[in-house]
Formats: structure tokens, sequence, C-alpha cells
């Protein structure tokens, strides 16, 4: 079964500098997706990222990056120039291509509360 | 980018009674939809597969007389929670994949006092 994992229970980080969310995944699969799903405390959860594993190339939107390490089964999430709107919860989330494109659920990470200071 | 719409937001009901929480997605045709579980300060758990036109897939552990799913047609699914009792208060979302991506109801926080 596919796991994910997320260290960090907590971080924080100062308005405008730059924080690193990790985020470990297992999986025998060899074509999945990754996303990072922000939820705010509105609990709305909102797709900041996504990655699918078989593109090399590192996604990015906007202020959002990820560092894709598909061999060490490793997606962690950079925030450039934090903004206090970016205080949320983070969770990481796996999802399988097994089924095509519209099916399987999302297995999420424990998430990762990140704080940002003014 | 797709809508997912899930009603009520906010529910409390006496112990013992049933509440149903609707998903629909309003712009996109849905034959499978998944309900999460997200109990404070965790991650969300996968609580059941909801197909169109046939039984839902429960999760292990996830009582299926307790958590009655309904999936009637291309975009509403129902999750009824039958003789609610405290402990099945929590967090309770749906969501849809028209594509890769997976789009999220803004939830139900339900309340069984």
């Amino acid at each position: 079964a596919q796991t994910v994992t997320q260290s960090q229970p907590e971080m924080s980080v100062q308005e405008a500098e730059t924080v690193t969310l990790s985020c470990t995944y297992d999986t025998s699969e060899s074509d999945y997706y990754l996303f990072w799903y922000k939820q705010p405390p509105s609990r709305q959860m909102i797709l900041v990222i996504r990655q699918e594993a078989y593109k090399q190339q590192n996604a990015t939107e906007n202020r959002f990056s990820v560092n894709f390490q598909k061999a060490a089964k490793s997606f962690s999430l950079k925030i450039s120039d934090s903004q206090l709107g970016d205080a949320a919860m983070y969770f990481c989330a796996y999802r399988s291509a097994e089924y095509g494109g519209s099916q399987g659920n999302l297995i999420f990470g424990k998430g990762t509360k990140l704080s940002v200071k003014p | 980018g797709a809508v997912v719409s899930q009603h009520p937001s906010r529910v409390i009901c006496k112990s013992g009674t049933s509440v149903k929480i609707e998903c629909r997605s309003l712009d996109f045709q849905a034959t499978t939809m998944f309900w999460y579980r997200q109990f404070p300060k965790q991650s969300l758990m996968l609580m059941a597969t909801s197909n169109e036109g046939s039984k839902a897939t429960y999760e292990q552990g996830v009582e299926k007389d307790k958590f009655l799913i309904n999936h009637a047609s291309l975009t509403l699914s129902t999750l009824t929670v039958t003789s609610a009792h405290p402990e099945d208060s929590s967090f309770y979302i749906c969501s849809a994949n028209p594509g890769t991506e997976a789009f999220f109801g803004q939830g139900t926080r339900l309340t069984v006092v």
C-alpha cells in the first residue's frame, strides 16, 4: 500500500522569506500523481501544485515550486516570498495513475501547519 | 476550475437521529466521488468510494450500515450518517476528479449532541 509521510508537524517562516515543506512517499508503482493541497482555517481544500511522476521537470506555480526526486521518493514544496495568506495546513497527497485520469482516491500525509510571521 | 458543492456546511443533530450530506458536481459528471473524514488537527482519511449506479466501496473499519452512500446520478452523491452518536462528530469532505486534479466540496462539520 502507498503511504505519504510529512515529518514536519509545524513550520514557521518570516514574511517575504522562503520555506520548504518536506514530503516523502512510498509506492511500488511507476506512474502516479503527487499534489500539495492547502487547507486554510475555512477548511476548504485548495490545490497548490501537482506533479506527474513521468515528468522529470519540477512543477512551478508562481511562488510555489516543488523538488521532485523520484528515485528518492521525495516531493518537497518550496514557497518563495511568503505571504501572510500562505498560513495554513499543507497536505502532501499521492494518487495512483493506474485507474486513469479521473479515478483513484488521494492518500494524504498528516499535514504541516505553516505559520507566517509578519 | 471544476466546482464541487457540498451541503450543509454545518449541522447539529441529536444522538440517535440521521443526517444526510449532499455532494454535487456542478459543471461536470462524476461517475466516482470520494468521501473523506477529518478529525480535528488530523489528516483526511478516505471513508468510501461512491460509484454511480452501483454499491459504494468502503474502507476497512468503516461501518457500511452507519454511513450509507447513494450515488443515484452522475452529479450527486449523498452520505447519510444513521443513528448518529457523539463519536460520529467530525468534518466530512467529498471530492471528485473531472481529470487528474481532485476538487473538493466545502466540507460538512457534523456535531452530534
